[in-house]
């Protein structure tokens, strides 16, 4: 399975500002994601990072309010910008690593705890 | 689109006893059907996974059944042991040709020593 670090774990931000979060896999793979899960709740995607072009977005989240990079095969970034309390969540970096369609399967990042006051 | 509703969203079970966590899926083109295990504080574990070709998949004290007729898939888990408690989650998947996972509400499970 690929091995998935995020940076930072966690963060304590002022509204207003932006913070961006990085994901690194130890192995190139087929998709990166990126969810968001608040507390006590299921995880939601929030888009498809996909490589040398713009993210695929889901219904309720915008280019503008999460911009996601992602240069290569195994890197992406996820900016939380102009930040409010109701962005306070877990932010967590997903890939889908294996050898084809019958084989892959699909991992999650330790997350990124943020809280905004 | 995928919509992933799973029952029961707490779950107390005594030790030694079995647990059955059930979901059901709406879009007939998902083929993937993962499950996780999430523990206070930490990522979510892939514990178990099944495919559309397949009814049912074992792996020491999990199982998880598939009825594809019906939509709908189970996680069993026998001789619970208080390690399992936990958050578990069901998802569906379409893995072909693209890869987007839908996960469901989540199943608190409660294991009693």
């Amino acid at each position: 399975s690929a091995v998935i670090s995020q940076k930072p774990s966690r963060d304590i931000c002022q509204r207003g500002t932006s913070l961006t979060i990085q994901c690194q896999v130890d192995s190139q793979v087929t998709m990166m994601f990126w969810y968001r899960q608040q507390p006590g709740q299921s995880l939601t995607l929030i888009a498809t990072a996909n490589q040398g072009s713009e993210a695929t977005y889901e219904s309720g989240f915008v280019i503008d309010k999460f911009p996601i990079s992602r240069p290569n095969l195994t890197f992406s970034t996820l900016t939380v910008s102009n930040m409010s309390p109701e962005d306070s969540s877990i932010y967590l970096c997903s890939v889908v690593s294996g050898q084809g369609v019958t084989t892959d399967t699909q991992y999650f990042g330790p997350g990124t705890r943020l809280t905004v006051l | 689109g995928e919509n992933v509703e799973q029952h029961p969203s707490t779950l107390s079970v005594q030790e030694g006893d079995s647990a059955v966590i059930k979901c059901t899926y709406s879009d007939s083109a998902s083929n993937y059907f993962p499950w996780y295990k999430q523990e206070l504080g930490k990522r979510p574990q892939l514990i178990i996974d099944i495919r559309s070709n397949v009814g049912e998949k074992k792996d020491q004290r999990i199982a998880v059944t598939l009825n594809k007729t019906a939509k709908h898939f189970s996680l069993h888990i026998t001789e619970t042991q208080p390690e399992d408690s936990a958050v578990y989650f069901c998802a569906a998947s379409i893995g072909t040709g693209g890869f987007k996972t839908i996960f469901g509400a989540g199943t608190r499970l409660f294991v009693k020593a």
